[in-house]
């Protein structure tokens, strides 16, 4: 079975801190793994993709994620916050052929000025 | 320009009205799928297609009902609408071949069933 945990509903910073968003996975398959953001009234834009290459993955808006299988993560990262970052985030696994993905229940990014 | 178009945005009805909401992608998709988001608990697959004529079930299927008759489009039915299916509901499109699995999203159709 597979299932996606986001660890924290809300995660607010200021603008230019640093940005973690943790995501925790499972997943009976080896994985492929997104991040999406939505940012409010609008549709999921993919922000990054994890499909077995280079472990460390870099991203639109200097977002990037890390995949550690050790320990079942897929955290995403941004050195430094803007302003516009503000939205909604989503962790999503999916099995090797794409039909069916999963979501995690969001977490909300708050950036302060 | 490449997009994913739902209709309509917006919706109330009322219980067992029967309602379609459209999706339509420009892109030559094979792939395709309609998702409910609810407060909390994220996207959930509500049906796929992965081309022309060949659908199925994902984990939120009841209630619902979906065709493929061509390649752009793919309706999401609403036979008998109950109000636990007010949602905020997305169609999404995906290029099969390249298999990167990058979803296009469309822009949601928010419906209250009162």
């Amino acid at each position: 079975a597979q299932s996606v945990t986001q660890l924290d509903s809300h995660v607010s910073v200021s603008e230019g801190t640093p940005v973690l968003l943790r995501c925790n996975y499972s997943s009976s398959y080896s994985p492929s793994l997104f991040w999406y953001v939505q940012h409010p009234n609008k549709g999921l834009q993919l922000l990054l993709k994890y499909t077995s290459a280079a472990t460390l993955v870099k991203g639109i808006n200097g977002f990037e994620a890390e995949f550690k299988k050790s320990e079942t993560s897929f955290h995403l990262t941004k050195p430094s916050a803007h302003m516009s970052d503000a939205a909604e985030y989503f962790c999503v696994v999916s099995l090797y052929n794409f039909n069916k993905f999963y979501f995690g229940s969001g977490t909300k990014l708050n950036v302060k000025p | 320009e490449a997009q994913v178009t739902q209709n309509p945005r917006y919706l109330i009805t009322v219980t067992g009205k029967k309602l379609t909401v459209t999706c339509s992608q420009n892109m030559n998709h094979e792939y395709m799928s309609w998702y409910r988001q609810d407060p909390g608990l994220g996207l959930r697959q509500i049906y796929y297609s992965m081309n022309v004529e060949v659908t199925d079930k994902g984990d939120v299927p009841e209630g619902y009902k979906v065709s493929r008759k061509e390649k752009r489009n793919f309706p999401l039915i609403l036979e008998s609408p109950s109000p636990n299916q007010t949602s905020l509901y997305f169609c999404a499109s995906s290029l099969v071949r390249t298999n990167t699995g990058e979803l296009f999203f469309g822009e949601g159709s928010r419906l209250t069933v009162l």
